[in-house]
């Protein structure tokens, strides 16, 4: 089955610099990458996602890229703030099929330094 | 629109006991994900239903098991309770499960605590 590796488990920056996390998935067939934002005590949520065909995207500050070779993807954070703090989960699945259920990584702990 | 909605927030068991928690998802929403978030292990998948059937299940023991009723809302239980059970217990759901762009959306969780 699939398998979601991701680095690093925790990060601190400084309020403004960009923060990178990077995830590596083992199942060729996966074709939708999800990221989510988990703020302490409270439901993970869907911050941007990507699909195969598609190498990378953006949302104002925040940018997920895809190496389907590679099979790796990485959330971009530029101009961190201090509500970016939480903890970022990567994600991958078969969408639309009977493997259709996320298998999601470690996590990633972020802090940002006012 | 309302949320996924998952009940109770909290709850204490003896090592042992029997618990069953409950998960209501958004409306329209077919299918149901379990999700178990132990303290800095990630959200392990538990049990996907969609349409009444198990779709898939994670690599948990038999003592893990639910249902999913015909109004799509789903039941885990879990038997013969141990410590490390304790965790948080997420329930997500989704349009049916062929569906694409359709991603998952997390209630708020239970809270497992096995003493």
């Amino acid at each position: 089955g699939e398998n979601v590796e991701q680095h690093p488990s925790t990060l601190s920056v400084q309020e403004g610099d960009s923060a990178v996390i990077k995830c590596t998935y083992s199942d060729s067939a996966s074709n939708y990458f999800p990221w989510y934002k988990q703020e302490l005590g409270k439901r993970p949520q869907l911050i941007i996602d990507i699909r195969s065909n598609v190498g990378e995207k953006k949302d104002q500050r925040i940018a997920v890229t895809l190496n389907k070779t590679a099979k790796h993807f990485s959330l971009h954070i530029t101009e961190t703030q201090p509500e970016d703090s939480a903890v970022y989960f990567c994600a991958a699945s078969i969408e639309g099929g009977s493997q259709g259920n996320l298998i999601f990584g470690k996590g990633t702990k972020l802090s940002v330094k006012p | 629109e309302a949320g996924v909605t998952q009940s109770p927030t909290h709850l204490i068991k003896t090592r042992g006991q029997q618990v069953t928690l409950r998960c209501s998802p958004i409306s329209g929403h077919t299918s149901v994900y379990w999700y178990q978030q132990a303290l800095g292990l990630g959200l392990q998948f538990l049990l996907w239903y969609d349409e009444g059937e198990e779709r898939n299940r994670g690599n948990f023991p038999p003592r893990f098991s639910g249902r999913q009723f015909p109004n799509y809302s789903s039941e885990l239980n879990v038997n013969a309770l141990e410590l490390e059970d304790s965790a948080l217990y997420l329930c997500a759901s989704s349009l049916y499960y062929r569906a694409v762009n359709s991603p998952l959306h997390f209630g708020n969780g239970t809270r497992l605590t096995v003493t």
